[in-house]
């Protein structure tokens, strides 16, 4: 049984540059999450998709930020034209759908993004 | 709006000890989940214990039990026998009526002591 699994695990690219992130999800789970951690901060939510749709955008994703879930398996995080404030590491997280125990989401290990 | 409130930045504890970690809540669900991750210095953030807001036992697993206190909303980790390897930040986490957003406090920092 594989966990998340989210590549690459570290990322330093030049201010202005584009940078994608992939992550593939625990197989049976239908929900994707994408979410955003700084230093000293707990993580913060960015967008979910259930199977391919994407049903929910946190203010935080600016119009730079886009995701994908093409064929409702992996997932896709794109940032364009990078900002030194997008330095963080960016979870991926998977779930059931539904509520109770069985929605618990499960965390990659993240993808750390250093913009210099 | 959904919000989770961790106290206390750092705690320090000796091995083999028990520690609490405070962790309150505020939502006007009626049905909601509250979670309890570890995240040690590589990154990954690990599951530890669940409570859903209708179970009236407190949740149990391992050497980890969830205090919760539904009138108080509180929700308190408590770790028995403290291990080196618990040393890590530790995230109280809520799941919303819809399910579809997890909030997240600013997480506890816990230092195991030889």
């Amino acid at each position: 049984d594989t966990g998340v699994s989210q590549d690459p695990r570290h990322k330093i690219t030049k201010r202005g540059q584009n940078v994608t992130f992939r992550c593939d999800p625990i197989s049976e789970h239908n929900r994707l999450y994408w979410y955003r951690q700084t230093l000293g901060q707990g993580p913060e939510f960015l967008t979910y998709f259930q199977n391919e749709a994407q049903l929910e955008k946190s203010r935080l994703l600016s119009d730079r930020f886009s995701a994908e879930r093409p064929k409702g398996s992996f997932s896709t995080l794109e940032i364009q034209r990078t900002e030194q404030g997008d330095s963080a590491m960016y979870l991926c997280a998977s779930s059931f759908s539904g509520t109770g125990l069985r929605n618990t989401i499960y965390f990659g290990e993240g993808s750390w993004l250093t913009v210099v | 709006a959904q919000k989770i409130t961790q106290t206390q930045p750092g705690m320090f504890v000796q091995e083999k000890e028990a520690v609490t970690l405070d962790c309150t809540y505020d939502t006007s669900d009626q049905s909601y989940g509250l979670f309890w991750y570890k995240q040690p210095s590589s990154g990954e953030m690990i599951f530890l214990i669940y409570q859903g807001s209708y179970d009236e036992q407190n949740a149990t697993e391992g050497r980890y039990s969830l205090n919760f206190q539904k009138a108080r909303k509180s929700a308190n980790l408590v770790i028995s026998a403290s291990q080196l390897g618990d040393s890590a930040m530790y995230f109280c986490a809520m799941r919303g009526r819809t399910g579809n957003q997890f909030y997240f406090g600013t997480g506890t920092s816990l230092t195991v002591i030889p």
